[in-house]
């Protein structure tokens, strides 16, 4: 059962537009809601991170926009680059022990020149 | 600051020996790591959590006697893959949570196994 649900798998974009993805979660106690980005061979790196008190963030070019109600948040990067291709991978929080991270399956994008 | 690396970077072994993967982290203590497996094209998949001084916690399906895992110090967790196959071919990734902070944890930079 998938607990967050990521899409679109894949994802290509001229350079200069804008990428979305979306994430939906399941369960209301996920309280972070972090996006990563990872090259080919390369660890996750932090993009940005939300909590659910807050419905939007910005860092740069890139927003995260969250809807505590839909129990959905995006990941939205403006004037998209060729540098940002890469695998976007949401993730969200639990709570309990150790406060695992539940991960989406991931959306490829490619960027165009 | 919050950097964690990975030795080696990639590794090549026999099927039947065993390997060990170092997870450390450069400029902070790390009172929790993770362990991750990631194969080509998919997500992140936890493999298990580890706290400084105490035996890991694996996730449902993880064999710990397969996947040894020692956070012996603040700074350093070890995965050792035992008695290897080709099966576990993979990427690992691990990543280290400061103490205090509950949220946000520091990715290594992965290991590629490749078992023969």
């Amino acid at each position: 059962q998938q607990q967050v649900k990521q899409s679109p798998q894949s994802l290509i974009v001229q350079k200069g537009g804008i990428s979305i993805i979306n994430c939906a979660y399941e369960n209301t106690a996920f309280d972070y809601f972090p996006w990563y980005q990872q090259f080919p061979g390369k660890g996750p790196a932090l993009l940005i991170a939300i909590r659910p008190d807050v419905s939007e963030k910005k860092e740069g070019r890139f927003t995260i926009s969250f809807n505590k109600s839909a129990k959905q948040f995006s990941l939205h990067i403006m004037d998209s680059q060729p540098g940002d291709s890469a695998t976007y991978f949401c993730a969200a929080l639990g709570a309990g022990n150790n406060r695992k991270l539940i991960w989406g399956l991931g959306t490829s994008l490619a960027v165009n020149p | 600051g919050a950097v964690v690396s990975q030795h080696p970077s990639w590794v090549i072994c026999k099927s039947g020996t065993s390997v060990k993967i170092e997870c450390r982290s450069l400029d902070f203590q790390a009172t929790t790591m993770f362990w991750y497996r990631q194969f080509p094209k998919q997500s992140l998949m936890l493999m298990a959590t580890s706290n400084e001084g105490s035996k890991a916690t694996y996730e449902q399906g993880v064999e710990k006697d397969k996947f040894l895992i020692n956070h012996a110090s603040l700074t350093l967790s070890t995965l050792t893959v035992t008695s290897a196959h080709p099966e576990d071919s993979s990427f690992y990734i691990c990543s280290a949570r400061t103490p205090g902070q509950a949220t946000e944890q520091y990715f290594g930079p992965g290991t590629r196994l490749t078992v023969t």
